[in-house]
């Protein structure tokens, strides 16, 4: 099965800095990788994803950029808010199996004001 | 759109009670749901997934006769965690991905219930 390596475990940034947290996977049939924030008590809450058939993709402060041969995929916050802190989630699925996604073991990102 | 809303969000109970929780997809139709089990500080953990009008596939290691799993529509799933134990305490999240071809979907999550057994 999918095996999802997530990395570092936390992540302290200044505000305004950039952020970046990195994840690979082992199953070379895996072609869709989302990221989720979740926020204490809270459900994870999907902030990006990325398909197989492109290497990036961007949304305003946040990218992901996506390695098939190295099979690593990495998020990338650009000018960080003490709102952005919070545990984010990278997963990995193949498509074709009822979307069942296999997570990351999550990144406490804190930005420090 | 795609709003999952999972109820309740926090259950205490006696131990032996059974106690279930509704994940509802709010503006979507959703084929699929899934239920994971994520402990403090810890991944999500895949239970289960539930598939409208027909049984649940369980994963490895997770009794289907302890979480009994019932998707009756095609915007409402259910968990019912029977005769609950103190080591059953912990929070449930629910997720939905919208009906459509099949690989274009994202999962959506519910806001979770935090389950405390006594």
């Amino acid at each position: 099965g999918e095996n999802v390596e997530q990395h570092p475990s936390t992540l302290s940034v200044q505000e305004g800095d950039s952020a970046v947290i990195k994840c690979t996977y082992s199953d070379s049939a895996s072609n869709y990788f989302p990221w989720y924030k979740q926020e204490l008590g809270k459900g994870p809450q999907l902030i990006i994803d990325i398909r197989s058939n492109v290497g990036e993709k961007k949304d305003q402060r946040i990218a992901v950029t996506l390695n098939k041969t190295a099979k690593h995929f990495s998020l990338h916050i650009t000018e960080t808010q003490p709102e952005d802190s919070a545990v984010y989630f990278c997963a990995a699925c193949y498509s074709g199996s009822a979307r069942q996604l296999t997570f990351g073991s999550g990144t406490q990102l804190t930005v420090l004001p | 759109g795609a709003v999952v809303s999972q109820h309740p969000s926090r259950v205490i109970c006696k131990s032996g009670t059974s106690v279930k929780i509704e994940c509802r997809s709010l503006d979507f139709q959703a084929t699929t749901m899934f239920w994971y089990r994520q402990f403090p500080k810890q991944s999500l953990m895949l239970m289960a997934t539930s598939n409208e009008g027909s049984k649940a596939t369980y994963e490895q290691g997770v009794e289907k006769d302890k979480f009994l799993i019932n998707h009756a529509s095609l915007t409402l799933s259910t968990l019912t965690v029977t005769s609950a134990h103190p080591e059953d305490s912990s929070f449930y999240i629910c997720s939905a991905s919208r009906q459509g071809s099949g690989s274009n979907q994202p999962q959506h999550f519910g806001d979770g219930t935090r389950l405390s057994i006594l």
